[in-house]
């Protein structure tokens, strides 16, 4: 079955340390996105890419950086400069073409300790 | 600002009877709208698409309408189940230049009685 597969499910993250949240898709999408979800409040995207070697900002990407090597991947790396990583991360795919809805990974609840 | 908005409170509703959650936006002109289902711990999943030329969409017991005078989408469940509890997220594209990027609403969590 296709899908898109996040991991892990759960992270732990010391403070100062640099962590990366995998995101594989097998559904041939072109696009694909990383967004952040805190308790009561909406999705907040961080990062989006259209096509294999290219991405762009979404509205929060200080401390977050990705990748974009092969098109089934986009990994998630939240840097020791993320202040308040502490969320529910959730990726997610779709044709490029507009008006087709989203596929999302299980999420990765990352947490600082 | 650009803001879209959803009912914060939680809706309660008794089983069988139909569900209508509201989606509000300023300062957008999107071309679609879209409606998620949210599972606690989980990821969204997709619902219904509607564009900015269609007044209503159907799907099984699920109709979806989108104003843009109001700027507004009502999301309705009909003959409402316990199993359909769960936040419900509405989601607009930014308008022509904004490839799939998707902006999300905070949600509303609807709570079925049995």
């Amino acid at each position: 079955d296709g899908g898109i597969t996040q991991s892990p499910k759960y992270l732990f993250r010391k403070e100062g340390q640099n962590v990366t949240l995998s995101c594989e898709q097998n559904l041939n999408h072109d696009a694909m996105y990383w967004y952040r979800q805190d308790p009561g409040q909406g999705l907040r995207l961080i990062y989006y890419s259209q096509i294999v070697n290219d991405f762009q900002k979404g509205d929060i990407a200080e401390g977050y950086s990705v990748s974009r090597e092969k098109k089934e991947s986009f990994p998630l790396t939240v840097t020791s400069a993320q202040k308040n990583p502490t969320a529910f991360y959730l990726c997610a795919s779709t044709m490029r073409q507009r008006n087709y809805g989203y596929t999302f990974g299980s999420g990765t609840r990352l947490t600082v300790v | 600002s650009q803001k879209i908005e959803q009912n914060s409170e939680a809706l309660n509703i008794q089983e069988g009877k139909t569900a209508t959650l509201t989606c509000n936006y300023t300062n957008y002109s999107p071309a679609y709208l879209q409606w998620y289902r949210q599972d606690p711990g989980r990821g969204p999943v997709f619902l219904l698409l509607i564009r900015e030329n269609e007044k209503e969409k159907r799907k099984e017991r699920l109709k979806v309408t989108f104003d843009t005078t109001l700027k507004q989408s009502l999301f309705h469940i009909t003959a409402s189940q316990p199993a359909d509890s769960a936040t419900y997220l509405c989601a607009l594209d930014k308008g022509s230049g904004n490839t799939g990027k998707l902006i999300f609403g905070q949600g509303t969590t609807l709570q079925v009685k049995p």
